[in-house]
């Protein structure tokens, strides 16, 4: 099993310009999950889901759109980026009952210039 | 807003154990403890949770106090590749359905 698969691992954007991260899992897992951590941040949820065709916000959803169409992917798209969305994006699936331990993946670090 | 509380950062030596603290001021009484850890340039991996009872795995073993407003996460030979951010929380977001991650404790484990 692969786990959690998140690409590109580096990204530089212009300000003004639109990405999409790609997450994609394949443990089956209902709940996924994008956070963002910055220097001495810690790590902060952007927006989750619970299965296909739910998403949420998380505590800093502004910026950011999801969807999730399939229980295996869950993008993070970046509407217009921005410098302040600088960071390192982390992508976490669990299953539902969340006790269980998530699993992250890698990262995806972007710098928008 | 009330979250788990870490120091900043720790040192250890080299096979020796290493007693990670959390403060946990206001767990309510149906809520989880997690650890997880980061290692240099990766995501976050699970190391253990626990309820009330303390708790044994293959990576480290977590101590919870009788009132569970403390717990230790307890590594007993640090070894190099124990290096890492260690993040405890108990909380959740407001819909009670995802974890939230405070800072962490840096570990620094010396040859």
């Amino acid at each position: 099993n692969a786990g959690v698969t998140q690409t590109p691992k580096f990204q530089v954007l212009k300000t003004g310009q639109s990405m999409t991260l790609q997450c994609a899992q394949d443990m089956n897992h209902e709940y996924m999950s994008w956070y963002r951590q910055d220097p001495g941040m810690g790590l902060r949820l952007i927006h989750y889901s619970v299965g296909a065709g739910i998403t949420d916000q998380g505590e800093v959803p502004n910026g950011y759109n999801v969807s999730r169409s399939t229980t295996e992917d869950f993008p993070l798209r970046l509407l217009s980026a921005a410098p302040s969305q600088t960071s390192v994006y982390f992508c976490a699936s669990s299953p539902r009952q969340t006790v269980y331990g998530y699993t992250f993946g890698s990262g995806t670090r972007l710098t928008v210039v | 807003d009330a979250k788990t509380t870490q120091p900043n950062s720790m040192e250890s030596n080299e096979e020796e154990p290493v007693h990670l603290p959390c403060n946990h001021s206001t767990i309510s009484g149906t809520d989880y403890i997690h650890w997880y850890r980061q290692l240099p340039s990766q995501g976050p991996e699970y190391v253990i949770h626990g309820l009330t009872s303390n708790v044994n795995n293959r990576m480290a073993s977590l101590a919870i106090a009788e009132d569970r407003k403390s717990s230790t996460l307890i590594l007993h030979r640090a070894t190099l590749r124990d290096a890492a951010v260690y993040y405890c929380t108990d909380k959740y977001n407001n819909a009670g359905n995802m974890l939230t991650f405070g800072g962490g404790t840096r570990l620094m484990v010396k040859p």
